[in-house]
């Protein structure tokens, strides 16, 4: 069946550096998206991608964020300058219709120390 | 926000019987639900969904059952297995052009009892 792919599952970063989570959405998919879960919290959305640009994107999702599809299969979450409450799963997903359940990744943990 | 609510945060049920989780929602605009099975250190895995002009869904054991004028929808797993045991999280969309956003209740821990 195919998977969602996300590197690295374990990220630690010191505070103030920049971090670079990887995706790897299902080949066929049109729609790619960033969720985050803080633990004990809810899955938060973070941002929606569609047809080569952001489709939405939530307040968590700040000047700091960005995301890049800079090759046709990879999708990347980038954030500049990583903050202590940064830290939480952070899970990549993606789907082929709009309204078709997503596929989502096992999601890298990221911690900020 | 609260957009989204699932109000037990845990439900223990015996293996056999049925196991019923619900969720309720607020905002009226909602026009897909889903339900999402997560295990630890796992994302969460698409069980079954439901649009707005239906009321009930079923796909093998699941069932899901959606009440507009209340704003609630439960997933009903028949019989329950102990592999059920997880996370189960209810989550909700409205109809926007382009990708689809997910909003996501706190999510209810089922474990299933031998």
């Amino acid at each position: 069946e195919p998977e969602v792919t996300q590197t690295p599952s374990h990220q630690v970063t010191q505070m103030g550096q920049e971090v670079i989570l990887r995706c790897v959405p299902i080949s066929n998919h049109l729609y790619f998206y960033w969720y985050r879960q803080i633990l004990g919290q809810k899955v938060e959305f973070l941002v929606s991608f569609y047809n080569n640009e952001i489709s939405e994107k939530s307040e968590i999702f700040d000047d700091q964020f960005s995301v890049e599809r800079p090759d046709g299969s990879n999708f990347t979450l980038k954030i500049r300058s990583t903050k202590l409450e940064d830290s939480a799963m952070y899970f990549c997903a993606s789907s082929g219709s709009r309204d078709g359940g997503y596929t989502f990744g096992s999601g890298t943990r990221l911690t900020v120390v | 926000d609260q957009q989204v609510k699932q109000n037990s945060p845990s439900l223990s049920v015996q293996e056999g019987r049925i196991s019923i989780l619900n969720c309720d929602y607020t905002n009226s605009m909602f026009d897909y639900f889903l339900w999402y099975k997560k295990y630890p250190a796992e994302g969460p895995t698409f069980l079954i969904s439901i649009s707005s002009i239906k009321d009930k869904n079923e796909d093998g054991r699941f069932t899901v059952f959606l009440n507009k004028s209340a704003k609630h929808l439960s997933l009903h797993i028949v019989p329950s297995q102990p592999g059920d045991s997880a996370v189960y999280f209810c989550a909700a969309s409205a109809a926007v052009q382009g990708a689809q956003k997910l909003v996501f209740g706190q999510g209810t821990r089922l474990t299933i009892n031998p």
